[in-house]
């Protein structure tokens, strides 16, 4: 079945400094990939998403390139804010396979220290 | 507008109970997703609805889960006979229509049961 891996946490970086989380996948058919957020005490947020190959989501700063050829989509930030502290979550789904849910990688917990 | 909204926030209840979460989607979203969250399993997918239908249950981890949505509209995620290893966050997405790519789920804050 169709999966997501994702850097274990958590990360704790200094403002200002550049955020890569790496994420890789395996799916059954061509999916699309998203990186979602939860911020401390809140629910789940769609942070960015692409739906095919060499297409880049962005968002906030955030930005994530889909890779097919190495089935990767990392998420990086040039610079971090306080702000950013969160555990992000990368995750798939993969309609072509029948499969409308999404797969979620275990999290990141991004901890950002003045 | 409003968001996907669950009810209750926060659940305990003694091991054996049954109990009963809600969610109420976004208006119009014809999508419903059921997860869960639990500290060792990560984000599991329970199961989903397209309207009233639930064509894929195969995430439901026993059969003393089960899930029923009427209306095309409100959603009740029942789990009976519970035990701790149920103790977790539940949580509830709605989509619009399901279609092939990049469909974004919207998430509401979730239920957090606690099984004693």
């Amino acid at each position: 079945g169709d999966s997501v891996t994702q850097m274990e946490g958590p990360v704790t970086l200094s403002e200002e400094a550049f955020l890569t989380i790496n994420c890789t996948y395996t799916a059954t058919g061509y999916p699309s990939l998203f990186w979602y957020v939860q911020y401390p005490g809140e629910g789940l947020q769609l942070l960015l998403k692409a739906t095919k190959a060499d297409d880049k989501g962005s968002n906030k700063g955030f930005e994530a390139t889909y890779r097919k050829e190495t089935t990767s989509f990392h998420l990086e930030k040039g610079s971090v804010q306080v702000s950013d502290s969160a555990v992000y979550f990368c995750a798939l789904s993969d309609p072509g396979a029948g499969s409308y849910q999404l797969t979620f990688g275990k999290g990141t917990k991004l901890s950002v220290i003045p | 507008g409003a968001g996907v909204s669950q009810s209750p926030s926060n659940k305990v209840t003694e091991k054996g109970k049954d109990v009963e979460l809600r969610c109420d989607p976004i208006s119009g979203h014809t999508a419903l997703y059921w997860y869960r969250q639990s500290l060792g399993q990560g984000l599991e997918f329970l199961i989903y609805f397209q309207g009233n239908s639930a064509p894929d249950k195969s995430g439901l981890p026993s059969d003393r889960f089960s899930a029923e949505r009427t209306g095309g509209s409100v959603s009740t995620l029942t789990i009976q006979r519970t035990q701790q290893e149920d103790s977790a966050v539940y949580l509830c997405a709605s989509s619009t229509e399901i279609r092939d790519r990049g469909q974004e789920q919207y998430f509401g804050p979730g239920t957090r049961l606690t099984v004693t």
